[in-house]
């Protein structure tokens, strides 16, 4: 089964620049989820989806990020304007639905540069 | 923050040697999962321990839980120059989200 896409795999900006990242998800899965990792840290989740609906943005600096999962299925990340401190990882993962007894299954991330 | 944390921070051991990482966290779980990052092939999910569980093993991996400690470990036996990655827990704390803690890296020299 193919596994959780993301691109672009790599990202250099200057600050108050924007950015966008792209998520596709297993097939079939529910729920998506944002993480943000930032170097020698663990992954931090910034928002969660439940097919197109937001169950958790708590985390999300909403001033700057904003997300979406048009019908459901794909997702995309925004940064707009970037700060240094946006420089991290940003994974998505996803799984058969909500609840921590439902496995994730990560992507490779989008490394993102803020220079 | 409610982030759980791991000590030691890093460790480094030679193939065929144990490893043992540990896990602290701060109030009551459903459950307590690690997950191992590496360039390869990115954050992967080991291993699961139930808040009623005490001990659970998955091939080489031997993962063991004490509530009243709010403490786990990970033990990885007869490690491998592949076993070389950062490992991390992630404890729900009762809700339906994982938080993860800080990570130990491992180095397993051939």
């Amino acid at each position: 089964e193919a596994g959780v896409a993301q691109s672009p795999r790599y990202k250099i900006i200057e600050k108050r620049q924007s950015v966008a990242f792209w998520c596709n998800p297993i097939s079939g899965h529910a729920t998506l989820y944002w993480y943000q990792q930032i170097l020698g840290q663990g992954p931090k989740l910034l928002i969660q989806f439940q097919n197109n609906g937001v169950v958790d943005d708590s985390q999300l600096p909403k001033d700057r990020f904003s997300a979406e999962r048009l019908k459901g299925v794909d997702s995309t990340l925004k940064i707009q304007p970037a700060k240094l401190e946006d420089s991290a990882v940003y994974l998505c993962a996803s799984s058969l639905g909500r609840g921590t007894y439902n496995e994730q299954f990560f992507g490779p991330g989008t490394r993102l540069t803020v220079l | 923050s409610q982030q759980g944390e791991e000590d030691p921070q890093a460790l480094s051991i030679q193939e065929g040697e144990n490893a043992t990482m540990n896990c602290s966290y701060k109030t009551s779980i459903n459950n307590l999962q690690w997950y191992r990052q590496n360039s390869g092939r990115g954050l992967v999910h080991l291993i699961l321990i139930r808040s009623n569980e005490r001990e659970k093993h998955s091939g080489r991996l031997r993962v063991t839980l004490d509530t009243s400690k709010k403490s786990s470990s990970l033990l990885i036996t007869a490690s491998r120059a592949a076993d070389t990655a950062s490992y991390f827990c992630a404890t729900d704390y009762n809700t339906d989200k994982l938080i993860f803690g800080t990570g130990t890296r491992l180095q397993v020299f051939p």
